[in-house]
């Protein structure tokens, strides 16, 4: 099936600073999305894109759609406790009616 | 309130006894789909429906079936469990060919563990 690597794995950082995680895949994509995942719970949509180069903020948050289509970004600016957790990139082909998930990044914000 | 709605939330059975989790949503989507998450692998799609009566195999269908007979339901079944199938189950739900309907709606997820 579809690869999708989304790096880094697990990241620790300081309550304040910027964050970036980044997911590729093998293949082009028609959407990508962003959730995140709180213990016990299902994933939550943060942020959709539908068109290469697209940027979209949500708050602290903004993700852009790769201009390859073969990949997408996560930014968090001035990270705060709250925003600990599981980010998943996911993504829809242009072939197809599958989703497929990143393997996701594990967010530690320290106070 | 907008949701996807899984039972039972925790399972614990036995090697060979057939299960079913239940997902329902009140949204009126007409895509739904089941996912398992495995640490280090992140979700894997088991199936996928488009509507009423289609369905899909995902990337990890084996061991797995499903059934679209309404629109707001979609249960999981395992006819005949076995432990490389104890993970964490998420159904999801939403309106593809708009712009927002590629964003899947998530339940709150079905742990299972089969021993």
């Amino acid at each position: 099936g579809q690869q999708l690597n989304q790096s880094p794995q697990s990241m620790f950082i300081q309550e304040g600073e910027d964050v970036s995680m980044n997911c590729t895949s093998s293949s082009i994509f028609n959407t990508w999305l962003w959730y995140k995942q709180d213990p016990g719970e299902g994933p939550v949509l943060l942020i959709a894109l539908y068109k290469a180069g697209e940027l979209t903020s949500n708050g602290r948050l903004t993700a852009q759609f790769g201009i390859t289509r073969k990949d997408s970004f996560l930014n968090i600016s001035a990270s705060i406790p709250s925003d600990v957790g599981i980010y998943f990139c996911a993504g829809h082909p242009n072939t197809g009616n599958q989703f497929y998930f990143g393997t996701g990044t594990s967010l530690t914000v320290i106070p | 309130e907008a949701q996807v709605t899984q039972n039972p939330r925790y399972l614990i059975t036995v090697t060979g006894k057939k299960l079913t989790v239940t997902c329902s949503q009140n949204m009126n989507h007409e895509y739904m789909s089941w996912y398992r998450q495995d640490p280090g692998l992140g979700l894997r799609q088991i199936y996928y429906s488009m509507n009423v009566e289609v369905t899909d195999k995902g990337d990890v269908p084996e061991g797995y079936k499903v059934s679209r007979k309404e629109k707001r339901n979609f249960p999981l079944i395992l006819e005949s469990p076995s432990p490389n199938q104890t993970s964490l189950y998420f159904c999801a739900s939403s309106r593809p060919g708009t712009r927002w309907g590629n964003e899947q709606f998530f339940g709150p997820g079905t742990r299972l563990t089969v021993l």
